[in-house]
């Protein structure tokens, strides 16, 4: 059975700063997304990540995977308060598709 | 714009009224699934429909029932929801299922039902 886990939970940052979410994964798959959640909304594809050694950056959000390690990275440049939001990481199983979500990361940038 | 459009954006329904979720999309793609986020959790995945074909996940409630009656629309029936049913209710959309590019998954706004 494919399990997600993110880490950390739960994220305060100053504005500036840069930080890490991670994301370990338990079996081999080749598909892994992040998605960004606001208050209340829907999910809001940032990443999506099909090979060994994928980066995607997008402004200050850059992702990558390491399938052979099974993690995944989201780091944060420069954090400003508009990043404030719920981020999380799935993957995909191999038949029909279904997304497996980690827990997700709430991040809270402060002034 | 093509889009997932999801109906309505917040439903509230008494305890054990059956109440049905619409989602329709514009993308002509083959693929609707439907998830279920409770409050601070990751979203689960319901069922999905692959063209017509329907697949249940195990653990999915009998009291959760999806009709896809053509390509664009699909429907998520609660038959007698409980108070435990109270949740975001997320549609998406992949292309296909057999190749890599087609795998990607676009979400609708979300319905957010209230069990009073």
């Amino acid at each position: 059975e494919l399990k997600v886990e993110q880490n950390p939970l739960f994220l305060s940052m100053q504005e500036g700063k840069n930080y890490t979410i991670y994301c370990n994964y338990s079996t081999t798959s080749d598909r892994l997304y992040w998605y960004r959640q606001d208050p209340g909304k829907s999910l809001e594809s940032l990443f999506v990540l099909l090979s060994n050694g994928a980066v995607k950056q997008e402004g200050r959000l850059m992702a990558s995977l390491d399938t052979k390690a099974r993690l995944s990275t989201l780091h944060i440049t420069a954090a400003v308060h508009d990043l404030s939001a719920t981020y999380f990481c799935a993957m995909s199983m191999e038949y029909g598709n279904k997304l497996v979500f980690g827990a997700g990361t709430i991040l809270r940038v402060k002034s | 714009d093509a889009m997932v459009i999801q109906n309505p954006r917040y439903q509230v329904t008494q305890f054990g009224k059956p109440v049905t979720l619409s989602c329709s999309q514009t993308l002509n793609h083959n693929v609707m699934y439907w998830y279920q986020q409770k409050s601070s959790q990751a979203p689960k995945l319901l069922f999905h429909y692959y063209d017509k074909d329907f697949n249940n996940e195990a653990d999915t409630p009998d009291n959760f029932q999806s009709r896809r009656p053509n390509t664009s629309f699909c429907f998520l029936d609660i038959r007698s929801p409980g108070l435990g049913d109270a949740a975001m209710y997320l549609c998406a959309t992949s292309r296909d299922l057999y190749r890599l590019q087609d795998y990607e998954q676009y979400f609708g706004p979300g319905t957010r039902l209230t069990v009073t």
